[in-house]
C-alpha cells in the first residue's frame, strides 16, 4: 500500500498567518490526491481534489499543489474557523491511504 | 441535495455482530462509489474499503479484509458496513463517504455512526 507521510503533525499559528502543510507519497501518484477538513465532533469536509482543484463552496485562502510524490495544501491567511485537523488522502490506487493529519491549533 | 445519513449510536459486547447503515438521496446511488472510514478515539481517518453499489465490486483495505462486511442494497440506496464478531477494537466512529470518479476525492460524509463495543 502506498503510503502517505504528512508533517507537519501539529502546528500553532495567529489569525492572518500563512499556514503549509506537506503530504508525501512512498511512489509516485500523479496529482490523485485530496486535501480534507476535520473539526472536533464532525466529519471530514473535502477541500481539495485533484492536488490543486477547489471544491465547490471551499473559500479561495484554501490552495494546493504538487504532483507526483509531493504534495502541499496552503492557506494563505488563516482565519479563526480554520482551526482543524487536516488530512491528506491518495485516491491512486486502492486501498487508499491518509495521511497521519495535522492539527492547527491557536498561537 | 446529496445526503448520506447514517444509522444511528451502537452499543455491542464483544464476539456480537452488527450491521451499520448509510442512506443515499439526492444522486444515481447505483453508479457512484461508497466508501467507509474509521476514526478510533483521539485518532486519525482510516480508509477502510469501498463498493460500486451497481454491480456490487468491492475493494478493502488489507487492514480490514476479513475482519468487515461491505455491501449495498440497490432497491433503498443503502450502503452497509457489518461485522460477525466485534472486538473491543472496533470501538471508533465509522464513517461513509461518496467518491464520486477518479481522482475526485470524497466529496459527501455522512454524519458518523459511533460503535462501542464493551463488556
Amino acid at each position: 500500500a502506498i503510503q502517505m507521510t504528512q508533517s507537519p503533525s501539529s502546528l500553532s499559528a495567529s489569525v492572518g498567518d500563512r499556514v503549509t502543510i506537506t503530504c508525501r507519497a512512498s511512489q509516485g501518484i500523479r496529482n490523485d490526491l485530496g486535501w480534507y477538513q476535520q473539526k472536533p465532533g464532525k466529519a471530514p469536509k473535502l477541500l481539495i481534489y485533484a492536488a490543486s482543484s477547489l471544491q465547490s463552496g471551499v473559500p479561495s485562502r484554501f490552495s494546493g499543489s504538487g504532483s507526483g510524490t509531493d504534495f502541499t495544501l496552503t492557506i494563505s491567511s488563516l482565519q479563526p474557523e480554520d482551526f482543524a485537523t487536516y488530512y491528506c488522502l491518495q485516491d491512486y490506487n486502492y486501498p487508499y491511504t491518509f495521511g497521519q493529519g495535522t492539527k492547527v491549533e491557536i498561537k | 441535495e446529496v445526503q448520506l445519513v447514517q444509522s444511528g449510536a451502537e452499543v455491542r459486547k464483544p464476539g456480537e455482530s452488527l450491521k451499520i447503515s448509510c442512506q443515499a438521496s439526492g444522486y444515481n446511488f447505483t453508479r457512484k462509489w461508497i466508501g467507509w472510514v474509521r476514526q478510533m478515539p483521539g485518532k486519525g481517518l482510516e480508509w477502510m474499503g469501498i463498493i460500486y453499489p451497481a454491480d456490487s465490486d468491492t475493494r478493502y483495505s488489507p487492514s480490514f479484509q476479513g475482519q468487515v462486511t461491505i455491501s449495498a442494497d440497490k432497491a433503498t440506496s443503502t450502503a452497509f458496513l457489518q461485522w460477525s464478531s466485534l472486538k473491543a477494537s472496533d470501538t471508533a466512529m465509522y464513517y461513509c463517504a461518496r467518491h464520486l470518479r477518479g481522482n475526485s476525492g470524497l466529496d459527501y460524509w455522512g454524519q458518523g455512526a459511533l460503535v462501542t463495543v464493551s463488556s
